[in-house]
């Protein structure tokens, strides 16, 4: 099973709205990360938030972490048809291995 | 800087065959990782190398998946008799220490087995 899950599994917005994607996980953790992959593309990190973390920014993005509940949300302002991608969280435990749950797609239609 | 580079982008073997697939990381970067990609399985860890030596492979199948780190600037991936479930994206990634910071993964081979 997936230590890390990532929900829905699939979403659809218009260009220039907001977009959320959600993330539990099953472990303790020292840092979650979210990851964005373009088709043909490999994953590339978006944000890294640590465990004592509680909101972390980046441009449009917005992470949010609630340890107490072992879940996370990414959201996206002002979606652009580049924001089109499949979005990963990723949970690492003390140096373990980096766990990425199947991810959910966004598709930003004009 | 170049990215993180994985040869060849794609692969069709047939059944029995044997695949290599090599990981060039990024200058300085000192671990390693290797992911296999799935629409099933989404992103699997396979095996991590920190300064070329081998920590962690438990997500490697025991019988026929092989990796090396033989110095700082590659890595490969060795399948031998390859099955089409094999079949998935390959992907390499690469970060300054290991887990906790930011991995950098390459555009990924993919191999076909048919």
């Amino acid at each position: 099973s997936q230590l890390a899950e990532e929900n829905p599994w699939a979403l659809s917005v218009h260009e220039g709205e907001s977009v959320t994607v959600n993330c539990s996980y099953k472990t303790s953790i020292t840092a979650l990360q979210w990851y964005r992959q373009k088709s043909g593309e490999g994953p590339a990190q978006l944000i890294l938030i640590r465990s004592n973390e509680r909101e972390k920014r980046n441009g449009r993005l917005r992470a949010t972490l609630d340890t107490s509940s072992q879940s996370s949300s990414l959201s996206i302002t002002a979606t652009r048809c580049e924001d089109t991608a499949v979005y990963f969280c990723a949970t690492d435990s003390a140096g373990n291995k980096l766990t990425f749950g199947i991810g959910t797609r966004v598709l930003v239609r004009p | 800087n170049a990215g993180v580079i994985q040869t060849p982008r794609h692969k069709v073997t047939g059944k029995g065959q044997e695949a290599t697939l090599w990981c060039e990381p990024i200058s300085g970067h000192s671990a390693v990782f290797w992911y296999r990609q799935t629409i099933v399985q989404g992103l699997e860890f396979l095996t991590y190398f920190r300064n070329q030596a081998p920590i962690d492979d438990s997500g490697m199948p025991k019988e026929r998946f092989s990796a090396q780190m033989p110095n700082q600037s590659h890595s490969t991936l060795k399948i031998q008799s390859t099955q089409p479930q094999d079949s998935a994206v390959y992907l390499c990634a690469s970060s300054e220490w290991g887990f906790g910071n930011t991995l950098y993964f390459g555009e990924g081979s993919r191999l076909i087995v048919v």
